[in-house]
């Protein structure tokens, strides 16, 4: 099992509110990534670091922005949250190979 | 445009019986491919992964093949069990750039029935 870890796991919020979404890991690795995914549908990267104060936009445009402070953490954040932002969220990192969080079920009411 | 593509899209077997799930992908310069497994609500987690120069690798009752001049891979289950109902998710990384970039396919939902 990898030591990435993800708060909260569920959330269920209002539009208008603003969320982060944690990721942290254990694993002193320097790149850390942020997924997007549907039902059904494949994993969309939204935000990559490959390490403190670097920050990327990934393949889909995405709201959320991101910060890397710290090695092993990599917040997520929707400054107003909107029910088209209702999806999974999964986060990863890797040194050579992907490790994934067990990800946060988001819904926007 | 690399793309990777999965089939089938879903399959039901039962328990004890044996599956063969297939990837196609066009993603160039190609680095490895790995298969993931996704249990409903959690993250993948990696089964096998294979370089250009390899074949065929095992992990327990899962054996995965790669022919790299066709751009096609598998996923063999063998002897299959309840806990195996999962989505399982083919992923090509290129070699063009220091990220390593993952194409993801959509997976095969797979579901096994006792």
């Amino acid at each position: 099992e990898a030591d990435i870890y993800q708060t909260p796991r569920y959330l269920v919020i209002g539009t208008g509110k603003k969320i982060t979404l944690e990721c942290s890991q254990t694993m002193g690795h320097d790149k850390m990534y942020w997924y997007q995914q549907d039902p059904g549908m494949e994993l969309h990267l939204i935000h990559y670091s490959y390490g403190v104060n670097s920050t990327e936009k990934g393949d889909l445009s995405s709201e959320s922005t991101v910060s890397r402070i710290r090695t092993e953490h990599f917040p997520l954040t929707l400054e107003s949250a909107r029910p088209s932002h209702t999806s999974q969220y999964l986060c990863a990192s890797s040194q050579t190979e992907q490790f994934f969080g067990p990800g946060t079920r988001l819904t926007v009411l | 445009k690399n793309q990777v593509e999965q089939s089938p899209q879903s399959l039901i077997i039962l328990e004890g019986k044996n599956c063969t799930l297939q990837c196609n992908y066009t993603v160039s310069p190609f680095s490895n491919l790995r298969w993931y497994k996704q249990d409903t609500g959690r993250g993948p987690v990696s089964l096998t992964i294979m370089t250009f120069s390899e074949n065929t690798k095992s992990n327990g009752r899962y054996t995965a093949t790669l022919d790299a001049d066709t751009k096609q891979s598998s996923l063999h289950i063998t002897a299959s069990q309840l806990s195996d109902s999962a989505s399982y998710i083919c992923v090509v990384s290129d070699r063009g750039s220091t990220l390593g970039r993952l194409y993801f396919g959509r997976g095969t939902q797979l579901t096994v029935w006792p």
